[in-house]
């Protein structure tokens, strides 16, 4: 699987967007984006993905640029309990469950 | 989605010693996984858990040490065999949704040993 290059931290205020940006150059074609996120002393929560089309649901919005090679993760109203280490993952099909973390990036949302 | 449940939620043990995790999900699911979180470290994952079958190990992890069972769809268990401080660590349990590719992961088991 790519591997996928994210900022260490970033802050955001509370009810602005928050865009994630990261970066897959190395993506194939074959490989979706996913983002998960954990919140402290909790089980990551997946958040969506995406293999080339924008999606979309009730938590966040994925942009994947059209050469594939990076994406931005969007919350587009960040609350408080949006404070988490967000990470951007990239996965074949023929990879079941063997998700290969980063460090990904600490996100604070602040008032 | 799938909802998983991990015991203990936390324990605290004498080096030497095993301790053995359960993970119960919801609803059946071909492949349970078990993942590692170290102090202040992101997930790396430890093996594939088949029911029926063996499990998988990834570099790094061995039987001897992470035995793991899976009796059944819904249940699997790590054991953390002679613990060392090193072993001090967060083992989380997951599974993949089939259908949507989605992955869940349980809310961890929090091992301090001493």
């Amino acid at each position: 699987d790519a591997k996928t290059t994210q900022p260490t931290s970033m802050d955001c205020a509370e009810g602005r967007a928050a865009n994630l940006p990261c970066n897959h150059s190395t993506i194939s074609g074959n490989e979706y984006v996913y983002w998960y996120r954990q919140i402290h002393s909790q089980g990551p929560q997946y958040i969506i993905h995406g293999l080339k089309n924008n999606e979309t649901n009730e938590m966040a919005s994925l942009i994947i640029t059209e050469d594939r090679k990076s994406s931005t993760l969007i919350l587009p109203h960040a609350t408080l309990r949006d404070t988490a280490v967000y990470y951007c993952i990239v996965r074949g099909t023929d990879s079941w469950g063997k998700l290969q973390f980063g460090a990904g990036t600490q996100v604070v949302v602040t008032p | 989605s799938a909802v998983i449940s991990q015991k203990p939620s936390r324990d605290i043990c004498q080096r030497g010693t095993s301790l053995t995790i359960q993970c119960q999900v919801d609803s059946q699911v071909t492949m349970m996984f078990w993942y590692r979180q170290q102090p202040g470290q992101s997930l790396t994952l430890i093996a594939t858990a088949n029911q029926g079958s063996e499990a998988t190990y990834e570099s790094g992890f061995v039987i001897d040490k992470f035995p793991i069972s899976r009796p059944n769809l819904t249940f699997s268990t790590l054991t953390v065999s002679n613990m060392s401080p090193e072993d001090s660590s967060i083992y989380l349990c997951s599974v993949t949704c089939a259908e949507t590719y989605e992955q869940y992961f349980g809310p961890g088991t929090r091992l301090t040993v001493t």
